[in-house]
């Protein structure tokens, strides 16, 4: 099945910048969309169509996209970022296919 | 404001059906350029797509559980539906409704979830 490699886990500092990378062919060919899941949650969409953000998502996230690698960016990371962080793209074999997820804490 | 609620789910069997429908408020599902969409995040695992119906019943589904999942549109009652057949402990998971935007310039490139379910959790065992 295609791959979308993402670090399981990143650790940052309040009020710092986190930057989640989202790596694979797909990404040079099909556009990103990034999602947060805290506990107990559903999933929220934060970026979709590579950088564009719904409204009502904070302007601290932004997303980004070089070759084959998609970053999600958090500036003045807080607190309640605290969150598991999914890419996903489209396949044309695959369908719709997700990253394994990024877990983000914030110490 | 669309939400949308997905039907609780009792136990569930080793081998046997789940059933499970996702209830439409504050929009209609038979808008064009959205389908209507099952998720699952399996406990330590990432999200899995299942499959997607469009309003008018057609659907598209994972390659790797076609043989075992089938999904309808209701759009009388604004309501779609997902059976997956021969449940094993390994489909234990928080399944999800969501809708998928398929934007008409990109289609399904460009396709994305903007509205989820709360969620509904299924529990396989003996």
């Amino acid at each position: 099945s295609p791959d979308l490699t993402q670090p399981p886990a990143l650790s940052v500092s309040p009020l710092e910048t986190a930057s989640i990378t989202c790596s694979g062919a797909l990404l040079e060919t099909a556009f990103v969309s990034w999602y947060q899941r805290r506990p107990g949650l559903s999933p929220l969409l934060l970026i979709y169509q590579d950088v564009r953000r719904p409204s009502g998502v904070p302007e601290r996230f932004s997303g980004s996209t070089y070759g084959g690698t998609a970053t999600l960016r958090i500036d003045v990371t807080q607190p309640v970022d605290e969150a598991d962080y999914f890419c996903q793209v489209w396949d044309a074999t695959a369908g719709i296919v997700f990253g394994a997820g990024t877990k983000l804490t914030v110490l | 404001q669309l939400q949308l609620q997905e039907s609780a789910s009792g136990p569930v069997r080793p081998s046997e059906t789940l059933s499970l429908n996702c209830k439409l408020s504050g929009d209609s599902m038979s808008r064009s350029g959205f389908f209507w969409a099952w998720l699952r995040q399996a406990p330590g695992k990432g999200l899995e797509w299942l499959g997607s119906v469009s309003y008018s019943d057609i659907p598209y589904l994972n390659p790797s559980l076609k043989s075992r999942v089938s999904l309808v549109a209701d759009t009388s009652r604004n309501q779609f539906s997902l059976t997956l057949d021969s449940m094993t402990a390994a489909d234990t998971a928080v399944y999800f409704c969501a809708r998928q935007v398929v934007p008409y310039d990109s289609s399904w490139r460009g396709s994305y979830f903007d509205s989820w379910g709360q969620g509904s959790l299924v529990t396989v065992s003996s």
